[in-house]
This record gives structure tokens, sequence and C-alpha cells, in this order.
């Protein structure tokens, strides 16, 4: 399979606790984006890397958040002191170098956490 | 504040019948609309997609319209199957900067045989 891998796919975790997820992107695609989605809403944007290069945080990327691109491969999204608002579903994206394409993101299955 | 608006939220439609879903923005820096269709439990996956330079997308039984002066774009989805049966997400980019998506709040369609 060569789409955008997320794990784990589910994480359940007791709050106050650290987790951390990792998403493998398509190879070869130099963009990498972590959303949020929660129960019936669209996903939002929490930061974009091009490279190993984090760009673009939103303000929803609290002070508990870090993500991370080392060598501009993997990525790993870590959320410290786990609140029960941080439940959601964690979806990362990858997109291709090239100029036509670059706004093409391709998703992966998402890590659902629940925060007890 | 939603910066891409969809209707309707839910959709039944019967089967061999047209699915119609509408989404409109403010932001004229928008440059990309793709739509999204989402299965539980499943990440998005993307569907197809249009840029402004066409007022018309057609892949197979998906169809994009665009509206530019309005500010809005449509999906179509004609011969419509039970397995369409999904939630949809219309969302738009911009070229420059991060080009991340912004979404709408999606439309769950159930299409009934």
């Amino acid at each position: 399979d060569t789409g955008v891998s997320q794990d784990p796919r589910h994480k359940i975790t007791k709050r106050g606790q650290n987790v951390t997820f990792r998403c493998d992107p398509i190879s070869e695609h130099n963009r990498l984006y972590w959303y949020r989605q929660t129960l019936g809403q669209g996903p939002e944007f929490l930061t974009y890397f091009q490279n190993e290069a984090q760009l673009e945080k939103s303000r929803l990327l609290s002070d508990r958040f870090s993500a991370e691109r080392p060598k501009g491969s993997f990525s790993t999204l870590e959320i410290q002191r786990t609140e029960q608002g941080d439940s959601a579903m964690y979806l990362c994206a990858s997109s291709p170098p090239d100029s036509y394409s670059y706004n093409e993101q391709f998703f992966g299955p998402g890590t659902r956490l629940t925060v007890l | 504040q939603q910066q891409v608006k969809q209707s309707p939220q839910s959709l039944i439609v019967q089967k061999g019948g047209i699915s119609i879903i509408n989404c409109a923005y403010e932001n004229t820096a928008f440059d990309y609309f793709p739509w999204y269709q989402q299965f539980p439990g499943k990440g998005p996956a993307l569907l197809i997609a249009i840029r402004p330079d066409v007022s018309e997308k057609k892949e197979g039984r998906f169809t994009i319209s665009f509206n530019k002066s309005a500010k809005q774009f449509s999906l179509h989805i004609m011969d419509s199957q039970p397995g369409d049966s999904a939630t949809y997400f219309c969302a738009a980019s911009k070229v420059a900067g991060a080009n991340n998506l912004f979404f709408g709040t999606g439309t769950r369609l159930t299409v009934i045989p």
C-alpha cells in the first residue's frame, strides 16, 4: 500500500497523559499536513511541513501540541497533558512537490484519540 | 468564522437520482476547490477538484460546477448508488503559503435502494 499511513489507529488515554502519533506520507511527497476532525465537523488545519521545516501552525495548535518531521520523512504529533477536549480524529495528509498538483492532499486513515 | 459554507447538512436520494451539494466561500484568494468523500472511521478521500479557470469538471458520475462571480461551487452525483452513501466535504485552499484546506461542515448523503 503506497498511501499515507498513520499509527496508531486508535488511542485511549487518561486525562493528563502524553500521547504521540506517527504519520508516514506518500513516498516523495514533500508537503505534510496535520488536521483535527471532531464528530460531525470537517477537518481543521493544525500545522504544515515542507520537507523538515514546519512552516505554518494554526492557532488551534496550543502549547501542549508539538509536531516534528525529522529528515523530511515521517512526522510525529505529540500532545502533552491531554484534556478531554483533545478527543478527536487526528488526520495526516501529504501532497506532491510539483507545482500543479501541490494542492492535492491525500489523507491517511487517521488516529482516533479518546481522552477519558 | 467558517470560511467555506456547505449545504445541505444531510441529503436522502433515491437510487438512480441526482445528488446535489452546494458550497460557498468568501475569500477570493482561494483558487483550488476539491471535494472529499469520507466513510465512517476512514480518512477523507479526494474525489474531484476544480480550479477557477474552468466552470465545470466532470469525472465519471461526478461533476463540479463552479461559479466564480457568485463564489459558489457544487457537486453533482449522477445516477446515485447506495455505495455513494457517505459524508461529502467541500474544501478550498490558496496558492500561496501552506495551501492548507478549509473544509465545509459536511453533507451526509444516504442513497436508498
